[in-house]
């Protein structure tokens, strides 16, 4: 049972380059979820879905694009990548029977040059 | 607007002590969770214990226990007898009843295990 699955866990991009963070679950959870971590800021929501087909913003969605493409996977999209995207990304998904707590994926850490 | 607050950036606890870390919340909802999650030095984030706002006893998880004050609106950890492996970062959270469930986190405690 993997639980929540992110590629990949490390990537270097130069500023303006583009590239999409993979988020899968096996759990069969209808919601899921993007944060970026940084230091001093706990967790902040980039994107949520909370279910299969929609999506919404959260807290810091500029420069981000995110697609539900099935129940299991949930992407992340950066177009032109900026310095000010350096991050750890977590993906996260949940589900009722949990009280909506969250099973994290491990993380991807992120460096824009 | 929601808003969770952990005022304890650091903290240090001797082995087999117990420690509490804090954190205040703010919401005008009277349906929420609160949620402690537990970030070791390796990076992932691991759920530790819920509490419903309408849930009358304190959640216990084993070591581990949410000291809920709802009129106060804090919901703080409580470790009992500290191991070396506590040592890591603990992020307190609340889940709001809207649309996807969602989660704001608050900025964290460091805690330090001294043996």
């Amino acid at each position: 049972n993997a639980g929540v699955t992110q590629t990949p866990k490390f990537q270097v991009l130069k500023t303006g380059q583009s590239m999409t963070l993979q988020c899968a679950q096996d759990m069969n959870h209808n919601s899921m979820y993007w944060y970026r971590q940084d230091p001093g800021m706990g967790l902040r929501l980039i994107y949520y879905s909370a279910s299969e087909g929609t999506t919404d913003k959260g807290e810091v969605p500029n420069g981000y694009n995110v697609s539900r493409l099935n129940k299991r996977e949930f992407s992340l999209r950066l177009e032109s990548a900026a310095p000010s995207q350096t991050s750890v990304y977590f993906c996260a998904s949940s589900t009722p029977r949990s009280n909506y707590g969250y099973t994290f994926g491990s993380g991807t850490r992120l460096t824009v040059v | 607007a929601q808003k969770i607050t952990q005022t304890q950036p650091g903290m240090f606890v001797q082995e087999k002590e117990a420690v509490t870390l804090d954190c205040t919340y703010d919401t005008s909802d009277p349906s929420y969770g609160l949620f402690w999650y537990k970030q070791p030095s390796s990076g992932e984030m691991i759920f530790l214990i819920y509490q419903g706002s309408y849930d009358q006893q304190n959640a216990t998880e084993g070591r581990y226990s949410l000291n809920f004050q709802k009129a106060r609106k804090s919901a703080n950890l409580v470790i009992s007898a500290s191991q070396l492996g506590d040592s890591a970062m603990y992020f307190c959270a609340m889940r709001d009843n809207t649309g996807g469930f969602k989660t704001i986190f608050g900025a964290g405690t460091r805690l330090f295990v001294k043996a």
